[in-house]
């Protein structure tokens, strides 16, 4: 079964400072990563997914993520924190064999000035 | 704006109750997909439909049951509600069928409270 587990509920970091969030999955088959924003009363916006081509992923806003098979981790990073960044970060696992999708229970980001 | 809409934006109902809520896709979107977010439970998946089709389930409870129209807007039926329902649910729509190939987008959700 998949699973996804975001090893830090609550993350904070100065303005400027780099940004990592943890994640970890599970899963039998080849799977799909995402890691999704949500702004305070907004709905989900997609920043990054891999999808088994390149291991090193560029999403929006200056943020990436690495594909790690080998520790089986998907963290996601930024090198300067933005007070726009301030939100809550869910890392995301799909695979091919049954469509369904599992999300971890969120990382809350917090800038500090 | 994700183009992604969803109606009502609040409902507040009695336990017991059903109610039913919609969503309309992004123009050309054939997948629409049923989310609850809940402190409890955080993000769970419910249900995916592609091009009128159930394609996934997910932690969807019995109670609850979601169809997609031949116009391609969905609808959420939630009965019997329990106080533990209430959450916000949000619809996200895509191109293709499949999760892993094409980006999601969420509309704004909707709040259901039940008391």
């Amino acid at each position: 079964a998949q699973s996804v587990t975001q090893l830090d509920s609550h993350v904070s970091v100065s303005e400027g400072t780099p940004v990592l969030l943890r994640c970890n999955y599970s899963s039998s088959y080849s799977p799909s990563l995402f890691w999704y924003v949500q702004h305070p009363n907004k709905g989900l916006q997609l920043l990054l997914k891999y999808t088994s081509a390149a291991t090193l992923v560029k999403g929006i806003n200056g943020f990436e993520a690495e594909f790690k098979k080998s520790e089986t981790s998907f963290h996601l990073t930024k090198p300067s924190a933005h007070m726009s960044d301030a939100a809550e970060y869910f890392c995301v696992v799909s695979d091919s064999r049954d469509d369904k999708i599992i999300f971890g229970k969120g990382t809350r980001l917090h800038i500090l000035p | 704006d994700s183009g992604v809409t969803q109606t009502p934006k609040h409902l507040i109902t009695a336990t017991g109750q059903r109610v039913t809520l919609r969503c309309s896709p992004r123009s050309g979107d054939l997948s629409v997909y049923w989310y609850q977010q809940s402190l409890d439970q955080g993000l769970q998946f419910l249900i995916h439909y592609y091009n009128g089709e159930e394609r996934a389930k997910g932690n969807i409870l019995e109670r609850f049951s979601a169809q997609q129209f031949p116009d391609l807007h969905s609808e959420l039926n939630l009965s019997s509600l329990e106080l533990g329902d209430s959450a916000l649910y949000f619809c996200a729509s895509s191109v293709v069928s499949s999760p892993m190939a094409d980006t999601q987008y969420f509309g704004p959700g909707t709040r259901l409270t039940v008391l």
